[in-house]
């Protein structure tokens, strides 16, 4: 069976600043590892995802993440966050033949 | 492209009542569906899928139901609903196998006084 653990609940930064978001899964096969992004009262969003292939994936927004399968983790990094990234992040896994798992998510507080 | 349409935006519904939420979608044909519930302060939970017209599947036990009537429909039901049932509902559909991810409606809030 898969799981995924998102460390932080919140994880508060300054504006300008880098941020990382800790993701971290275990699974006994292949995994497809995702990031989405749900700003206040609206749907879930794509930021990046990881299928295969290069281990620094580019996202949407300025994010990047990177595979790595040694320590099954795939944190999410930004070199310098703006207010217009407050939001909730979710971190999901799936494997094949089997559902997409979720983080609990961590809420990005960006302050001034 | 995909587009994903809920409706109700916002309900807010008395306890023992009745619940049907909508979802629909666009520029896709036999999508795996699926609905997710986010209760204040806590993180997605699934409650059912679908792979196809008639077919569901849930995945927790509670007063809430699923139907795929069409192939491109999915609607969320309750015959009474309890104070629980607060919340952000998500409809989600997945995309190709190849991509694997899921694309998320813009949601329904709910609240249950």
């Amino acid at each position: 069976a898969q799981s995924v653990t998102q460390l932080d609940s919140q994880v508060p930064v300054f504006e300008e600043a880098p941020v990382e978001l800790r993701c971290n899964y275990s699974s006994s096969v292949s995994v497809y590892l995702f990031w989405y992004v749900q700003y206040p009262n609206q749907g879930l969003q794509l930021l990046l995802k990881y299928l295969s292939g290069s281990t620094l994936v580019k996202g949407i927004n300025g994010f990047e993440a990177e595979f790595n399968k040694s320590q099954t983790s795939f944190h999410l990094r930004k070199p310098s966050v703006h207010i217009s990234d407050t939001a909730e992040y979710f971190c999901a896994v799936k494997a094949r033949n089997y559902q997409l798992i979720w983080g609990a998510g961590t809420k990005l507080i960006i302050k001034p | 492209s995909q587009t994903i349409h809920q409706w109700p935006a916002t309900l807010v519904q008395p306890v023992g009542s009745p619940l049907s939420l909508e979802c629909t979608v666009e520029g896709t044909s036999n999508p795996n569906l699926y609905w997710y519930r986010q209760a204040a302060g806590r993180g997605l939970q699934l409650l059912f899928y679908s792979v196809g017209i008639g077919q569901i599947s849930s995945e927790v036990p509670q007063n809430l139901s699923a139907s795929r009537p069409q192939d491109r429909q999915f609607i969320l039901s309750s015959k009474k609903l309890l104070l629980s049932d607060s919340g952000f509902y998500l409809c989600a559909l997945e995309g190709t196998r190849k991509s694997n991810e899921q694309f998320f409606g813009p949601g329904t809030r709910l609240t249950v006084l």
